[in-house]
């Protein structure tokens, strides 16, 4: 038990369709990510939320759209997505500084990830 | 861009060997980390270091960061299958807060 959950944890879904991600964390944290994780390729940072605020966007497409409601849930919402858009999307968090920096160790803790595959 | 090379990305090996896996960049790192993940799961965190010839030890995992805080290494003794899983390095730059990962050593261990 790592202390971030994520739903679902396998999502199959069409081009034209809309999804949802959902993280939760309940380790106290109050820096979310997202991240992509595809076959052969190193982790790719995808948002940053930093005190419930977006401090990074690495340059993703629009079809991504993250919410962070509160420090404790991250959403991804997923439309019109393309079939390089599968992968393995995971979630992480770690305690930002009490300037609202994030820590110079920014020790993660990461989600099981959401399995997804898009027809 | 900042990029931190690790290897070998594939290794397979008979239980009871050791193996070394390795994490290098160009710049200097204000800490780094190594992370396993399992097929199916997200990345664990197995040690953070911070100072420069820094040894830390887990079981028989030993984990080493160079003097120059530019690179670190991974050494297993005597490995188990239960070793099996993909080892990810991460650091964070100096003067930098984003954590960047490699792109991971793939090891098998076989029994």
């Amino acid at each position: 038990e790592t202390g971030v959950t994520q739903t679902p944890r396998h999502l199959v879904m069409g081009m034209t369709n809309k999804k949802s991600l959902k993280c939760e964390q309940h380790l106290g944290h109050n820096a979310m990510y997202w991240y992509k994780q595809s076959a052969k390729k190193p982790l790719e940072l995808m948002f940053v939320y930093n005190f419930k605020e977006q401090t990074e966007n690495n340059s993703v497409p629009s079809r991504f759209s993250p919410e962070c409601p509160n420090s404790s849930h991250l959403f991804l919402h997923l439309h019109t997505l393309q079939p390089e858009d599968s992968a393995l999307y995971l979630c992480a968090s770690s305690q930002a500084v009490a300037s609202g920096g994030l820590s110079s160790y920014n020790e993660q803790f990461f989600g099981p990830g959401t399995r997804l595959t898009v027809l | 861009t900042q990029l931190l090379e690790q290897s070998p990305q594939f290794l397979s090996i008979q239980e009871g060997e050791n193996l070394t896996v390795y994490c290098n960049s160009s710049s200097v790192f204000s800490s780094l980390q190594w992370y396993r993940q399992e097929p199916g799961e997200g990345p664990v965190l197995l040690v953070t270091v911070v100072t420069g010839g820094e040894v830390k030890k887990l079981k028989r995992l030993t984990f080493q960061f160079g003097d120059a805080r530019k690179d670190s290494s991974l050494h297993i003794t005597a490995a188990q299958p239960g070793d099996t899983g993909l080892y990810l390095c991460a650091g964070v730059y100096q003067g930098a807060q984003k954590l960047v990962f490699g792109q991971g050593t793939r090891l098998t261990i076989n029994p």
